[in-house]
């Protein structure tokens, strides 16, 4: 079955670490993104990438980067700059142009201990 | 004005009621409209795409007024199971290049026995 896959499912960070979570579709979508979304808010837009090899920043990039290397995957990495990481990332993907939507991964609940 | 606003709920309603959720956005050029269901800490689904002329799948009907930039979701006879946020998802469209679906920060439907 297609879909996209997010690990960790949950993910504790020391103060000061670098994290990397992981996202990988088998859907054949050119484009993916990375969203945070805090408790009862909405998703914000972090990264999102159209083709292999390049990604724009979105809304809140600060404190964050991303490759994307293969059309299949692109990982976040929370960086110590980032201030407040504790949330729940969630990794999508679509087709070009959006006309069939998003489809998401189960996300990663990131806390920072 | 928000990209993407809804009421934030809760909707509190009897099994079997019928309850409506409205949504309004910002970018008049906007041309991609959905609704997605979010289920307690679980990533979004897609629940329905909105078409111009309205469309219905089951207990479901979504409207679209382009003229005052609205959408609405409709669900009938209300199910146990159906007690979700609903977030309504519109793409930004500037100067006719495609953008990014913006997510409003969702209804909270509760269904009571």
């Amino acid at each position: 079955d297609g879909g996209i896959t997010q690990s960790p499912k949950y993910l504790f960070r020391k103060e000061g670490q670098n994290v990397t979570l992981s996202c990988e579709q088998n859907l054949n979508h050119d484009a993916m993104y990375w969203y945070r979304q805090d408790p009862g808010q909405g998703l914000r837009l972090i990264y999102y990438s159209q083709i292999v090899n390049d990604f724009q920043k979105g809304d809140i990039a600060e404190g964050y980067s991303v490759s994307r290397e293969k059309k299949e995957s692109f990982p976040l990495t929370v960086t110590s700059a980032q201030k407040n990481p504790t949330a729940f990332y969630l990794c999508a993907s679509s087709i070009l142009g959006e006309v069939y939507g998003y489809t998401f991964g189960s996300g990663t609940r990131l806390t920072v201990v | 004005r928000k990209e993407v606003e809804q009421d934030p709920g809760p909707f509190n309603v009897p099994e079997g009621a019928t309850v409506a959720f409205n949504c309004t956005y910002s970018n008049s050029a906007s041309q991609s409209f959905f609704w997605y269901r979010q289920d307690c800490r679980k990533e979004p689904k897609l629940l329905m795409s909105v078409y111009s002329s309205g469309n219905e799948d089951g207990r479901f009907t979504a409207q679209l007024n382009r003229a005052s930039q609205y959408i609405s979701l409709l669900i009938r006879d209300s199910k146990l199971s159906d007690s979700a946020t609903y977030l309504c998802v519109v793409n930004q469209n500037y100067g006719g290049s495609q953008g990014n679906l913006i997510f409003g920060k969702g209804t909270k439907l509760s269904v009571k026995p």
